[in-house]
């Protein structure tokens, strides 16, 4: 198992709606990126964050963002949440960019 | 962008046998290419990794292999087990330092170990 926890392991919204997700980082990384996964793909990057500033974004839009807080511990918040946002969202910690770990996933079903 | 794919999408083999699983990415400015292993219902593993100064790293019943001219990438498991039954992620990144360290992954591989 690795260091990295995620919370809520489960969550069901409502279209329109908001959602934070929180990851606290393995003991001595300073790097947070964000994937999601849909459904029998493989994870696609969100956004990384390095020593709490976004070092890096994938193609989707600004209604994800996140914060990352000084003990490198990272939030991802979705606005106006669409039914194809419904995935398994997936945090990865690394310290200064080498082997990224993950944790278990939340998964976020929109109805 | 990178583009990685991933081949074959689904491999059933009998305990024992050996497994192989290949990637193929289009960046050649790519220089790493880590594996992950994910059961249902839990994150990815991180299981093996390579590094493009290197053309193959071994670690016990698991290798990888690279050709960075064909931009090719291989993970081999022999001695197959049941519990190395997952889903098997491939993927690529160009780690320089303090640059973006954003992995591009392939679609994955079901792999199926029969008793």
């Amino acid at each position: 198992e690795t260091g990295v926890t995620q919370s809520p392991t489960h969550l069901i919204k409502t279209r329109g709606q908001q959602v934070t997700l929180r990851c606290s980082s393995q003991s001595g990384h300073n790097t947070v990126s964000w994937y999601q996964q849909a459904l029998g793909q493989g994870p696609q990057f969100i956004f990384q964050y390095y020593r709490e500033e976004e070092n890096g974004r994938g193609n989707f839009p600004p209604r994800f963002s996140g914060l990352q807080f000084p003990n490198y511990s990272s939030e991802l918040n979705v606005n106006a949440l669409e039914l194809d946002d419904s995935a398994l969202y997936l945090c990865a910690s690394s310290r200064n960019n080498e082997k990224a770990f993950f944790g278990q996933g939340t998964r976020l079903t929109v109805v | 962008g990178e583009n990685v794919e991933q081949h074959p999408s689904t491999l059933s083999v009998q305990e024992g046998d050996s497994a192989v699983i290949k990637c193929t990415y289009s960046d050649s400015a790519s220089n790493y290419f880590p594996w992950y292993k994910q059961e249902l219902g839990k994150g990815p593993q991180l299981i093996i990794d390579i590094r493009s100064n290197v053309g193959e790293k071994k670690d016990q019943r698991i290798a990888v292999t690279l050709n960075k001219t064909a931009k090719h990438f291989s993970l081999h498991i022999t001695e197959t087990q049941p519990e190395d039954s997952a889903v098997y992620f491939c993927a690529a990144s160009l780690n320089s330092g303090g640059s973006n360290y954003k992995l591009t992954f392939g679609k994955g591989t079901l792999l199926t170990v029969n008793p």
